[in-house]
């Protein structure tokens, strides 16, 4: 198994402008969980989605939106880019129903200019 | 609220030498908790979960629920251990696919 896989790579977008950031969780895997990561912080929680339904939000403003397709994949699209929306986006998927452990894609590195 | 505390930004040992990474909580209750790593130019790697209570790479990490504590530790440490270690936490009030990470600590191990 690949693990989960997170298309782009890289990413560079200019303010205003959309962008649409897609994942793919490990087989058998139906939660996936979106993380917006900052240069020296830990992750921070965006999304969850399961059996494509939507289960939690953080805290970000409504620019940002995702969804689950049936096979599970998932995509995180933000709107009106933003200089402070330049990070690295982290894709998570896990068993999901009383399993917390989570495991983490390679991530997309996203350049607001 | 529920938070995670790594108070090191930076821990510098050299080889051979014991290591400590500190992880303090915050939440009431009996929580899982779990250390992820991130080596150079690769993916966060869950490290260990203290329910299985496993030894991991020589880590080893044990919940002190009276100093709501999850520090991790490795006797003798090697070159190959340096990387980003992050501490994490379910949000019980969220999501289950919420985990509250700490701010991490970067252990660099000298030759």
């Amino acid at each position: 198994d690949a693990g989960v896989t997170q298309s782009p790579t890289h990413l560079i977008k200019t303010r205003g402008q959309h962008v649409t950031l897609r994942c793919s969780p490990i087989s058998g895997h139906k939660s996936v969980s979106w993380y917006q990561q900052v240069l020296g912080q830990g992750p921070q929680f965006i999304f969850q989605y399961y059996e494509k339904e939507e289960r939690g939000r953080g805290n970000f403003p409504d620019r940002f939106s995702a969804r689950q397709f049936p096979n599970y994949s998932s995509e995180l699209n933000v709107n009106a880019l933003l200089l402070g929306d330049s990070a690295l986006y982290l894709c998570a998927s896990s068993l999901g129903q009383g399993r917390y452990e989570q495991y983490f894609g390679p991530g997309t590195r996203l350049t607001v200019t | 609220a529920q938070r995670v505390t790594q108070p090191e930004k930076l821990l510098s040992v050299f080889k051979g030498a014991p290591v400590e990474l500190k992880c303090n909580y915050s939440y009431s209750g009996s929580p899982e908790l779990f250390w992820y790593v991130q080596y150079s130019r690769q993916r966060l790697q869950l490290l260990l979960r203290h329910i299985s209570r496993e030894s991991i790479k020589g880590f080893t990490a044990d919940l002190n629920k009276g100093e709501t504590s999850f520090h991790l530790k490795k006797p003798f440490a090697q070159e190959e251990d340096s990387a980003m270690y992050y501490c994490a936490l379910p949000n019980y009030g969220g999501s289950q696919g919420n985990l509250i990470f700490g701010k991490g600590t970067k252990l660099s191990v000298k030759p």
